[in-house]
């Protein structure tokens, strides 16, 4: 257990939908990642929070929008959903981006299907 | 920017035979991690490399940093099913504030053992 959660677990939805993925970080985590997995693809970086503050994005649709709340939690949102976008999303936290601080922590995932 | 490749993409071998992941950053590292992702789950810490030329070993795990700290290798010796997963390698540019230079993943290497 890595100390980084994930909900929902699963989510089945439709096309043209939008949905919210959640992430809790580790404990004195600052920094939170998200990424997508899809089938037999690494990892794809999304954006990367900062206590708060949006640090880096990365290959981030415009449909897709992410914020991280005072107490550190963060949300994902997709929206106009298409049936590419269903894939693997993790969400994972380091202590902070710097130096030496920047070993993540992974969740369990949300497996995202759309139909 | 910057850019981490890994080879092979898939590896299949004998269970007992040997196994070698190598990962070659575009830019010089500061610092190399390696993550295992087993099927089904989530990506976990394995280590981090900081110094040029580095080795360090965890049972039957070797992991190097090249001396230009361009390039990584993660070695198994003598595969057990447990080996089974997605190695991945993540790269932090030398010169980084963090954020939108920080990590990078490679695609990893998918370890398929033939009983």
């Amino acid at each position: 257990d890595s100390g980084v959660t994930q909900t929902p677990k699963h989510l089945i939805t439709a096309t043209g939908q939008r949905v919210t993925l959640r992430c809790s970080p580790r404990s004195g985590d600052l920094s939170v990642y998200w990424y997508q997995q899809s089938l037999d693809q690494g990892l794809q970086f999304l954006i990367q929070y900062y206590n708060g503050e949006e640090r880096a994005k990365g290959n981030i649709l415009e449909r897709f929008s992410a914020q991280q709340f005072p107490d550190l939690h963060s949300e994902l949102n997709l929206s106009s959903l298409e049936l590419g976008d269903s894939a693997l999303y993790f969400c994972a936290s380091s202590v902070s981006p710097q130096k030496n601080q920047e070993t993540q922590y992974f969740g369990p995932g949300t497996r995202l299907l759309v139909l | 920017g910057q850019q981490v490749m890994q080879i092979p993409q898939y590896q299949h071998v004998q269970e007992g035979e040997d196994f070698t992941t190598y990962c070659n950053s575009s830019t010089t590292l500061s610092n190399i991690q390696w993550y295992k992702q087993r099927p089904g789950g989530h990506p976990v810490f394995l280590i981090q490399l900081v110094k040029s030329g580095e080795v360090k070993k965890q049972k039957r795990l070797t992991f190097q940093f090249g001396e230009a700290k361009k390039n990584s290798s993660l070695h198994i010796t003598a595969t057990q099913t447990t080996d089974v997963g997605t190695y991945f390698c993540a790269g932090l540019p030398e010169y980084s504030g963090g954020g939108a230079d920080g990590l990078t993943f490679g695609k990893g290497t998918h370890l398929i053992i033939q009983p």
